[in-house]
């Protein structure tokens, strides 16, 4: 069993649709990742929260906003999807942010998304 | 900008051989992560280290700061082992490798 938390486990939802990602942990960390991971590719990262704080976006489209409403919570909202978005989305989370110590990810089962 | 390695891209074993997977990065880190991801999706963080060496069980996992090169060994595979193996370096930003996807027959 995870101690990062994810749903749902599996989404479909059309283009114009709106959904949300959500992902919790109860580890007291208080750094919270989103990577989207393609089939058969390694994750690719897309935002980082460090103290509840929007610490790192790799230059992702604003069809993806992310939300962290308190230290235990991230929620990935999702916007006029495109089918190149259909992924496994995957959530992390770690004690502190990486690049100030060496603490390692813990990571959730992820949510398959598909767009039709 | 780091670029991660990993050799073999697939490797297929039987049962109850040494195996070994290796990962090398081009610029300094401070530490290197290696994970585990089964076909349902699910990553397991297995060691993350910044120098020497680490063993768990049937795993073990060395680097070689100077030379910029990780390995992870797996002594006598099993099948439940068969997945595919993600090095992840730390440094000024996270550069996962491609993995290396591992078949242990039985």
């Amino acid at each position: 069993d995870t101690e990062v938390t994810q749903t749902p486990k599996h989404l479909v939802m059309g283009m114009t649709n709106k959904k949300s990602l959500k992902c919790e942990q109860h580890m007291g960390h208080r750094a919270m990742y989103w990577y989207k991971q393609k089939a058969k590719k390694p994750p690719e990262l897309m935002f980082v929260y460090s103290y509840e704080k929007l610490s790192i976006n790799e230059s992702v489209p604003s069809r993806f906003s992310p939300e962290c409403p308190n230290s235990s919570l991230l929620n990935l909202h999702l916007h006029a999807l495109q089918p190149e978005d259909s992924a496994l989305y995957l959530c992390a989370s770690s004690q502190t942010l990486n690049t100030d110590s060496n603490q390692p990810q813990h990571f959730g089962d992820g949510t398959r998304l598909s767009i039709l | 900008k780091n670029e991660v390695e990993q050799s073999p891209q697939n490797l297929t074993a039987q049962e109850g051989e040494f195996i070994t997977i290796n990962c090398s990065y081009s610029v300094g880190i401070s530490a290197l992560h290696w994970l585990q991801q089964h076909p349902g999706g699910g990553i397991v963080s297995l060691f993350m280290l910044s120098s020497g060496k680490k063993k768990h069980g049937r795993l073990i996992a060395t680097i070689n700061i100077q030379e910029k090169h990780s390995s992870l060994h797996i002594t006598a595979s099993h099948p439940r082992d068969s997945a595919v193996y993600i090095c992840a370096a730390y440094g000024q930003n996270f550069v996962f490798g491609p993995g290396t996807r591992l078949s242990v027959l039985p």
